[in-house]
């Protein structure tokens, strides 16, 4: 199965701050079969990008997804209080199963 | 809207098994994959199975095979997750999720998540 290992663990960061979260994959991911989630305490994780680069209805546009192969790359241009989570990567390509990166966790600074 | 409602918390003891629920709503539910995914306290989120609830199908992740049994009811919209020869490390959040896209798929609607607990 395809590992994914999320750097880094925790990101500290004052609102208004870039943020860049890393995800990369033990092999190639086919046709970019990635998504990203955000989980908050107590919650279920909630889809923010598909297909790797797709925003998710609802989503605001601060959020963008990018990368292929192997390393994928999520951006939140400006943090907001509302941002402070972990979030998680997936694969859904082959070979199957669908699995999950650790998460990382956006603190805030 | 789209609504995936789970069963309550449940308590067993090592060795039982236990039946979750996932009431689905707001969408045509023989359309889309039904996935399950557990969270164990603290830790990240780990994929179980999925079922096609279209057909008689379903697709398991390795390490829970021969204990795991997802099966589906088309006339009430609801999902089920059996687990059986439960274990202490079996102790986890497990959250049903709408399967879309290619391929398994990406997870774009999520239940609220029912805590099973295993403990003598």
């Amino acid at each position: 199965e395809i590992v994914l290992t999320q750097s880094p663990g925790t990101l500290s960061l004052s609102p208004g701050e870039r943020a860049t979260l890393s995800c990369r994959a033990s092999q190639s991911v086919g046709s970019n079969f990635f998504a990203w989630y955000q989980q908050k305490p107590g919650q279920a994780p909630r889809l923010l990008i598909h297909g790797a680069t797709n925003r998710a209805t609802g989503v605001p546009d601060r959020f963008s997804g990018s990368g292929s192969g192997t390393d994928f790359t999520l951006t939140i241009s400006r943090v907001e209080p509302d941002d402070f989570a972990v979030y998680y990567c997936q694969q859904y390509g082959d070979p199957p199963p669908v699995t999950f990166g650790q998460g990382t966790k956006v603190e805030i600074k | 809207q789209v609504q995936l409602v789970q069963s309550g918390a449940e308590v067993k003891k090592p060795g039982a098994s236990v039946k979750v629920s996932c009431k689905a709503s707001g969408y045509t539910f023989t359309g889309y994959y039904m996935h399950w995914v557990r969270q164990a306290p603290g830790q990240g989120l780990e994929w179980v199975g999925r079922i096609n609830p279209n057909i008689i199908g379903s697709n398991y992740a390795e390490k829970f095979q021969g204990r795991v049994t997802i099966t589906r009811d088309t006339s009430s919209g609801t999902a089920y997750l059996e687990l059986s020869r439960l274990k202490s490390d079996d102790t986890a959040v497990y959250f049903c999720a709408r399967g879309r896209g290619f391929n398994y798929g990406y997870l774009d609607y999520w239940g609220q998540g029912t805590l099973v607990t295993v403990s003598s």
